[in-house]
């Protein structure tokens, strides 16, 4: 089963506005971390945050964990056309060599 | 920089049709996997390598077989194709099983529908 959740499963907002996607998981994890999937692309990482770590900032990404509620959210801010894409959750929960769990992903569109 | 290639980028196949998708990395790294991705599914973790000659199941490994005889590379062998295994296949790979650096990098995908 899938270890991430993710809310809402679709988003649409206009350009300039702030997009936020969230995700819940249900084991501890070591780290979590957010990727971008462009329409017919592999993924592409984008910010992880280590389980010790309550929010973490990259150009206008930002990204918040709480760990007792097994829970992390990614806000998009001044969003642009070209951040349409879906993005993903996953969770590394410190076993088997480090491998990831993904959640089934928020669609984000972005209108001009 | 290739980073992960993945070929063949699109296939159709017939049901019970056998066919191997390859995956090849040129950055050193010990890890690599294979996820598929159906619609509402997200991705699931087929097969992982922790390093050559080391391999192991993940979510969803019935139907798919894998080896990993160098670092470079990590094919992943349908045996008997079902309709079921219609999906998009990823392969990624990341430098190793260190936690603080678990970034995994992706090919960009492989196409599959079987008929």
């Amino acid at each position: 089963s899938q270890q991430g959740e993710e809310d809402p499963q679709a988003l649409s907002i206009q350009e300039g506005e702030n997009a936020t996607m969230n995700c819940s998981y249900k084991t501890s994890i070591n780290n979590l971390q957010w990727y971008r999937q462009n329409s017919g692309r592999g993924l592409v990482h984008l910010i992880l945050i280590r389980s010790n770590e309550r929010e973490k900032h990259s150009g206008r990404l930002r990204v918040t964990l709480d760990t007792s509620k097994k829970s992390s959210s990614l806000l998009i801010t001044a969003s642009r056309a070209a951040d349409t894409a879906s993005y993903f959750c996953a969770t590394d929960a410190g076993n088997q060599g480090g491998k990831l769990i993904f959640g089934q992903g928020t669609e984000l569109s972005v209108k001009p | 920089n290739a980073g992960v290639t993945q070929t063949p980028k699109f296939q159709v196949l017939k049901t019970g049709q056998s066919m191997t998708l390859q995956c090849a990395q040129d950055m050193n790294h010990e890890y690599m996997s294979w996820y598929r991705q159906d619609p509402g599914m997200g991705l699931r973790l087929i097969h992982y390598s922790v390093g050559a000659g080391i391999t192991d199941q993940g979510e969803v490994p019935n139907g798919y077989n894998v080896s990993r005889s160098t670092t470079e590379d990590f094919p992943l062998r349908l045996l008997s194709a079902a309709p079921s295994q219609t999906s998009v296949y990823f392969c990624a790979s990341k430098a190793g099983t260190l936690r603080a650096k678990n970034i995994q990098y992706f090919g960009a995908g492989t196409r599959l529908s079987v008929l």
